[in-house]
Protein backbone atom coordinates (compact mmCIF):
# COMPACT_ATOMS: atom_id res chain seq x y z
CA UNK A 1 0.00 0.00 0.00
CA UNK A 2 1.59 3.52 -1.58
CA UNK A 3 2.38 5.59 1.85
CA UNK A 4 1.46 9.25 1.99
CA UNK A 5 3.18 11.33 -1.04
CA UNK A 6 3.39 14.91 -0.57
CA UNK A 7 4.91 17.05 -3.50
CA UNK A 8 7.07 18.84 -3.91
CA UNK A 9 9.37 17.64 -1.41
CA UNK A 10 11.73 21.07 -1.42
CA UNK A 11 10.34 24.78 -2.63
CA UNK A 12 12.39 28.16 -2.86
CA UNK A 13 10.21 31.09 -3.08
CA UNK A 14 9.99 34.79 -2.46
CA UNK A 15 8.34 37.27 -0.48
CA UNK A 16 5.24 37.76 -1.58
CA UNK A 17 4.76 35.27 -3.45
CA UNK A 18 2.50 32.34 -3.40
CA UNK A 19 2.58 28.46 -3.25
CA UNK A 20 0.55 25.40 -3.09
CA UNK A 21 1.63 22.32 -1.93
CA UNK A 22 0.05 19.11 -2.20
CA UNK A 23 -0.85 15.77 -0.37
CA UNK A 24 -1.82 12.39 -1.34
CA UNK A 25 -2.99 10.35 1.16
CA UNK A 26 -3.38 6.56 1.61
CA UNK A 27 -6.12 4.83 -0.45
CA UNK A 28 -9.25 4.54 1.52
CA UNK A 29 -8.10 7.47 3.96
CA UNK A 30 -10.52 10.24 3.86
CA UNK A 31 -9.01 12.41 7.07
CA UNK A 32 -5.58 14.77 5.81
CA UNK A 33 -5.16 16.91 8.18
CA UNK A 34 -1.89 19.34 7.50
CA UNK A 35 0.63 20.64 10.42
CA UNK A 36 3.16 23.52 10.43
CA UNK A 37 6.98 22.99 11.77
CA UNK A 38 9.60 25.07 12.57
CA UNK A 39 12.10 24.85 15.35
CA UNK A 40 11.09 27.07 17.44
CA UNK A 41 7.16 26.11 17.39
CA UNK A 42 7.23 22.52 17.25
CA UNK A 43 4.43 21.02 15.21
CA UNK A 44 1.30 23.28 14.88
CA UNK A 45 -2.18 22.37 13.21
CA UNK A 46 -3.07 23.81 10.02
CA UNK A 47 -6.44 22.44 9.22
CA UNK A 48 -8.53 18.38 8.79
CA UNK A 49 -10.41 17.73 5.93
CA UNK A 50 -12.85 14.88 5.91
CA UNK A 51 -14.91 14.09 2.31
CA UNK A 52 -13.70 17.64 1.35
CA UNK A 53 -15.27 19.48 3.95
CA UNK A 54 -12.92 21.40 6.69
CA UNK A 55 -13.39 20.39 9.90
CA UNK A 56 -11.55 21.98 11.86
CA UNK A 57 -8.62 25.01 11.33
CA UNK A 58 -5.92 25.82 13.58
CA UNK A 59 -4.55 29.48 14.90
CA UNK A 60 -3.31 30.56 11.50
CA UNK A 61 -3.97 33.04 9.63
CA UNK A 62 -6.33 33.56 6.21
CA UNK A 63 -3.22 33.40 4.09
CA UNK A 64 -2.90 29.95 4.71
CA UNK A 65 -6.22 28.01 3.15
CA UNK A 66 -6.60 24.24 1.61
CA UNK A 67 -8.88 22.29 -0.10
CA UNK A 68 -9.61 18.46 -0.48
CA UNK A 69 -11.20 16.69 -3.45
CA UNK A 70 -13.08 14.52 -4.36
CA UNK A 71 -10.46 11.41 -4.39
CA UNK A 72 -8.98 12.66 -0.97
CA UNK A 73 -6.26 14.43 -2.41
CA UNK A 74 -5.51 17.61 -0.41
CA UNK A 75 -3.98 20.94 -1.23
CA UNK A 76 -3.00 23.73 0.72
CA UNK A 77 -2.06 27.48 -0.23
CA UNK A 78 -0.03 29.99 1.57
CA UNK A 79 -0.38 33.74 -0.06
CA UNK A 80 1.31 36.70 0.51
CA UNK A 81 4.60 34.51 1.53
CA UNK A 82 6.51 36.12 5.36
CA UNK A 83 9.81 34.85 5.71
CA UNK A 84 8.31 33.68 9.02
CA UNK A 85 6.54 31.11 7.17
CA UNK A 86 9.69 28.72 6.36
CA UNK A 87 8.72 25.60 7.92
CA UNK A 88 8.56 22.03 6.64
CA UNK A 89 4.53 21.46 5.97
CA UNK A 90 3.52 17.71 6.83
CA UNK A 91 0.33 15.94 5.76
CA UNK A 92 -1.34 13.24 7.35
CA UNK A 93 -4.05 10.57 6.68
CA UNK A 94 -5.73 8.85 8.96
CA UNK A 95 -8.92 6.97 8.12
CA UNK A 96 -10.94 8.63 10.86
CA UNK A 97 -10.13 10.04 14.45
CA UNK A 98 -9.05 8.39 16.69
CA UNK A 99 -6.73 6.23 14.67
CA UNK A 100 -3.17 6.53 14.09
CA UNK A 101 -1.90 9.04 11.10
CA UNK A 102 0.40 8.28 8.68
CA UNK A 103 2.98 11.24 7.50
CA UNK A 104 3.72 12.05 4.14
CA UNK A 105 7.63 13.01 4.45
CA UNK A 106 7.06 17.44 4.21
CA UNK A 107 7.18 19.79 2.04
CA UNK A 108 10.42 21.95 3.13
CA UNK A 109 9.42 25.56 1.85
CA UNK A 110 12.28 28.48 2.18
CA UNK A 111 10.55 32.02 1.74
CA UNK A 112 13.76 34.30 0.69
CA UNK B 1 -1.68 25.27 21.00
CA UNK B 2 0.15 22.61 22.53
CA UNK B 3 -1.90 20.30 24.91
CA UNK B 4 1.82 17.11 25.34
CA UNK B 5 5.03 18.47 27.71
CA UNK B 6 7.34 15.50 26.93
CA UNK B 7 10.37 15.33 29.63
CA UNK B 8 12.96 15.50 29.20
CA UNK B 9 13.98 17.71 26.12
CA UNK B 10 16.93 15.95 25.14
CA UNK B 11 18.32 12.44 26.13
CA UNK B 12 21.87 11.02 25.12
CA UNK B 13 22.80 7.27 26.23
CA UNK B 14 24.93 5.04 25.62
CA UNK B 15 23.45 2.11 22.54
CA UNK B 16 22.29 -0.60 24.44
CA UNK B 17 20.70 1.19 27.44
CA UNK B 18 17.21 1.81 27.75
CA UNK B 19 15.86 5.23 26.91
CA UNK B 20 12.53 6.81 28.95
CA UNK B 21 10.35 9.65 28.24
CA UNK B 22 7.36 11.18 29.96
CA UNK B 23 4.82 13.04 27.83
CA UNK B 24 2.23 15.23 30.09
CA UNK B 25 -1.75 16.40 28.86
CA UNK B 26 -3.97 18.61 29.79
CA UNK B 27 -7.48 17.81 29.15
CA UNK B 28 -9.07 13.98 29.26
CA UNK B 29 -8.22 11.93 25.82
CA UNK B 30 -9.49 9.27 23.77
CA UNK B 31 -6.28 8.22 23.20
CA UNK B 32 -2.74 9.03 23.21
CA UNK B 33 -0.04 8.46 19.99
CA UNK B 34 3.98 8.05 19.68
CA UNK B 35 5.52 9.29 16.66
CA UNK B 36 9.34 9.06 15.92
CA UNK B 37 11.21 11.47 13.82
CA UNK B 38 14.04 11.68 12.12
CA UNK B 39 16.13 14.92 11.57
CA UNK B 40 14.00 16.89 9.26
CA UNK B 41 11.52 14.24 7.98
CA UNK B 42 7.76 12.87 7.96
CA UNK B 43 6.76 11.27 11.31
CA UNK B 44 6.41 7.46 11.83
CA UNK B 45 3.52 6.10 14.25
CA UNK B 46 4.81 4.40 16.89
CA UNK B 47 2.24 2.91 19.36
CA UNK B 48 -1.52 4.20 20.17
CA UNK B 49 -2.91 3.38 23.61
CA UNK B 50 -6.57 4.19 24.04
CA UNK B 51 -7.89 5.73 27.39
CA UNK B 52 -9.09 2.91 28.71
CA UNK B 53 -5.75 1.15 28.70
CA UNK B 54 -2.67 1.09 30.82
CA UNK B 55 -0.09 -0.51 29.01
CA UNK B 56 0.81 -0.88 24.96
CA UNK B 57 3.74 -3.41 23.87
CA UNK B 58 5.75 -3.46 19.94
CA UNK B 59 8.88 -4.66 20.18
CA UNK B 60 11.61 -3.09 21.63
CA UNK B 61 9.01 -0.37 22.57
CA UNK B 62 6.96 -0.18 26.02
CA UNK B 63 3.96 2.65 26.03
CA UNK B 64 2.16 3.11 29.51
CA UNK B 65 -0.82 5.60 30.03
CA UNK B 66 -2.08 6.70 33.70
CA UNK B 67 -5.01 8.72 32.97
CA UNK B 68 -5.52 10.08 36.37
CA UNK B 69 -2.09 11.63 36.41
CA UNK B 70 -2.67 12.70 32.73
CA UNK B 71 0.54 11.12 31.75
CA UNK B 72 2.40 8.62 29.10
CA UNK B 73 5.76 7.15 29.02
CA UNK B 74 7.32 5.83 26.03
CA UNK B 75 10.68 2.90 26.95
CA UNK B 76 13.00 2.26 24.29
CA UNK B 77 14.35 -1.24 25.38
CA UNK B 78 17.93 -2.31 24.54
CA UNK B 79 18.54 1.14 22.51
CA UNK B 80 20.14 1.04 18.71
CA UNK B 81 22.12 3.68 16.63
CA UNK B 82 19.26 3.81 14.55
CA UNK B 83 16.88 4.93 17.19
CA UNK B 84 18.52 8.73 17.64
CA UNK B 85 15.35 10.71 16.33
CA UNK B 86 13.46 13.04 18.25
CA UNK B 87 9.75 11.58 19.49
CA UNK B 88 6.80 13.02 19.43
CA UNK B 89 3.47 12.24 21.41
CA UNK B 90 0.23 13.48 20.45
CA UNK B 91 -3.05 13.09 22.16
CA UNK B 92 -6.73 12.76 20.21
CA UNK B 93 -9.26 14.58 22.53
CA UNK B 94 -11.84 13.27 20.02
CA UNK B 95 -13.70 16.53 19.41
CA UNK B 96 -12.12 18.76 17.27
CA UNK B 97 -10.56 16.57 14.87
CA UNK B 98 -7.12 17.40 15.27
CA UNK B 99 -4.17 16.04 17.48
CA UNK B 100 -2.56 18.12 19.88
CA UNK B 101 1.58 17.39 20.17
CA UNK B 102 4.08 18.01 22.56
CA UNK B 103 7.20 19.38 22.16
CA UNK B 104 9.25 16.35 21.27
CA UNK B 105 12.26 14.35 23.13
CA UNK B 106 15.59 14.11 21.32
CA UNK B 107 17.31 11.09 21.25
CA UNK B 108 20.67 10.47 20.79
CA UNK B 109 22.22 7.15 20.99
CA UNK B 110 25.91 7.02 21.07
CA UNK B 111 27.64 4.14 19.92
Amino acid sequence: KAGVTQTPRYLIKTRGQQVTLSCSPISGHRSVSWYQQTPGQGLQFLFEYFSETQRNKGNFPGRFSGRQFSNSRSEMNVSTLELGDSALYLCASSLEQNTEAFFGQGTRLTVV
Amino acid sequence: SQQGEEDPQALSIQEGENATMNCSYKTSINNLQWYRQNSGRGLVHLILIRSNEREKHSGRLRVTLDTSKKSSSLLITASRAADTASYFCATDAGSNYQLIWGAGTKLIIKP
